[in-house]
């Protein structure tokens, strides 16, 4: 599965807009784009993913380059409570692995 | 629809000792992985079961194992527990998904943290 780069952490102010990038150059053709994010002490929770359109779903929407070099994750009016670690992860369309590659994510921090 | 569910949430052992961890999927979902998380390694995957089989493995050593049952809940046990097994332990589950289906995304329950003592 390809890598992903993401910076290390951001701020946002509550009800901005929090735009999170994600680099992903070596992307597959046939790999999808998924987004989690952990809030401290819980499991990562799943928020959304695509293949090459532009996603959108009650939390968040995808936006995902034409060469899909790159994305962005976008939480249209960030609250308190969206402060977390937020993972970009690539994986391949149809796979039966649960295996989930992690990287540091994006630490954010939604500031009152 | 209840979440991935996970037993006990706080375990504390001893080194030496042996620990298992329960895992209890979405209701329907066939897979379970599980994966280890620590502030140094931060998310490691372990292993995934599907159908009551091992079908996949991360890089850890053989004293960390599991199962599945044929109601699909896992388990896994962890033997002659070492001080740097101390980690929230996640478990997650999806939907099997075939040649041409779209992915499945994993869904985590909230993970045991063990501490090793």
């Amino acid at each position: 599965d390809a890598k992903t780069t993401q910076p290390p952490s951001m701020d946002c102010a509550e009800g901005r807009a929090a735009n999170l990038p994600c680099n992903h150059s070596t992307i597959s053709g046939n790999e999808y784009v998924y987004w989690y994010r952990q809030i401290h002490s819980q499991g990562p929770q799943y928020i959304i993913h695509g293949l090459k359109n532009n996603e959108t779903n009650e939390m968040a929407s995808l936006i995902i380059t034409e060469d899909r070099k790159s994305s962005t994750l976008i939480l249209p009016h960030a609250t308190l409570r969206d402060t977390a670690v937020y993972y970009c992860i690539v994986r391949v369309e149809g796979s039966n692995t649960g295996k989930l590659i992690f990287g540091q994510g994006t630490t954010l921090q939604v500031k009152p | 629809k209840a979440g991935v569910t996970q037993t006990p949430r706080y375990l504390i052992k001893t080194r030496g000792q042996q620990v298992t961890l329960s895992c209890s999927p979405i209701s329907g979902h066939r897979s379970v992985s599980w994966y280890q998380q620590t502030p140094g390694q931060g998310l490691q995957f372990l292993f995934e079961y599907f159908s009551e089989t091992q079908r996949n493995k991360g890089n850890f050593p053989g004293r960390f194992s599991g199962r599945q049952f044929s109601n699909s809940r896992s388990e896994m046990n962890v033997s002659t527990l070492e001080l740097g097994d101390s980690a929230l332990y996640l478990c997650a589950s999806s939907l099997e998904s075939r040649a041409g289906w779209r992915s499945s995304p994993l869904h985590f329950g909230n993970g045991t943290r063990l501490t090793v003592t």
